[in-house]
């Protein structure tokens, strides 16, 4: 066990509708990164937010945002959902501010889109 | 483009064997390499890190080798376990925050 919680575990919805992914992260971690791991693509980092701030940005589509919370928990939001987004949504975090640190992943959302 | 290539996809072992997985990268900013084990239905679990002022790092029956000329790092798997059977993912990471992956490996370790 990680530390990092993540929910819900599975989540089903349809085309065009918006979702919610959330995550806490180990106790004392200030950084939070979210990554999409689907088949073709692998583990994808999307982004990363320090002490509720946005700290680094990757391949994270326009539809998807997210945030850190005064409490260091994060919430991901994916609209207009296609079913090119169904996926694997995982959550990790990490102590220090400064790159690279040790990254500790939860156990994930899988997001099915019909 | 894919800055980190993971090979091989996929690899079977005896029990008792040496499992051996490479991987290579382009980017040179890359200063972190670490090596994640995912287990079905988990998230990637933190196996073992190693960075570049090292050629080699060793964890129990686990052991990065790290070549910066050649810009490729491996990961040996010494007396392979049916328990060791995972997907195994290395990654980069550098001054960006970020990490990138490999696409995995999927070891099977026959009983």
């Amino acid at each position: 066990d990680s530390g990092v919680t993540q929910t819900p575990k599975h989540l089903i919805t349809a085309t065009g509708q918006r979702v919610t992914l959330r995550c806490s992260p180990r106790s004392g971690d200030l950084s939070v990164y979210w990554y999409q791991q689907s088949l073709d693509q692998g583990l994808q980092f999307l982004i990363q937010y320090y002490n509720g701030e946005e700290r680094a940005k990757g391949n994270i589509l326009e539809r998807f945002s997210a945030q850190q919370f005064p409490d260091l928990h994060s919430e991901l939001n994916l609209s207009s959902l296609e079913l090119g987004d169904s996926a694997l949504y995982f959550c990790a975090s990490s102590v220090a501010p400064t790159s690279p640190d040790t990254q500790y992943f939860g156990p994930g959302t899988r997001l099915t889109v019909l | 483009q894919q800055q980190v290539k993971q090979s091989p996809q996929s690899l079977i072992v005896q029990k008792g064997g040496i499992s051996i997985i490479n991987c290579a990268y382009e980017n040179t900013a890359f200063d972190y390499f670490p090596w994640y084990q995912q287990f079905p239905g988990k998230g990637p679990a933190l196996l073992i890190a190693i960075r570049p002022d090292v050629s080699e790092k060793k964890e129990g029956r686990f052991t990065i080798s790290f070549n910066k000329s050649a810009k490729q790092f491996s990961l040996h798997i010494m007396d392979s376990q049916p328990g060791d059977s995972a997907t195994y993912f290395c990654a980069a990471g550098g001054s960006n925050y970020k990490l990138t992956f490999g696409k995995g490996t999927l070891l099977t370790v026959n009983p």
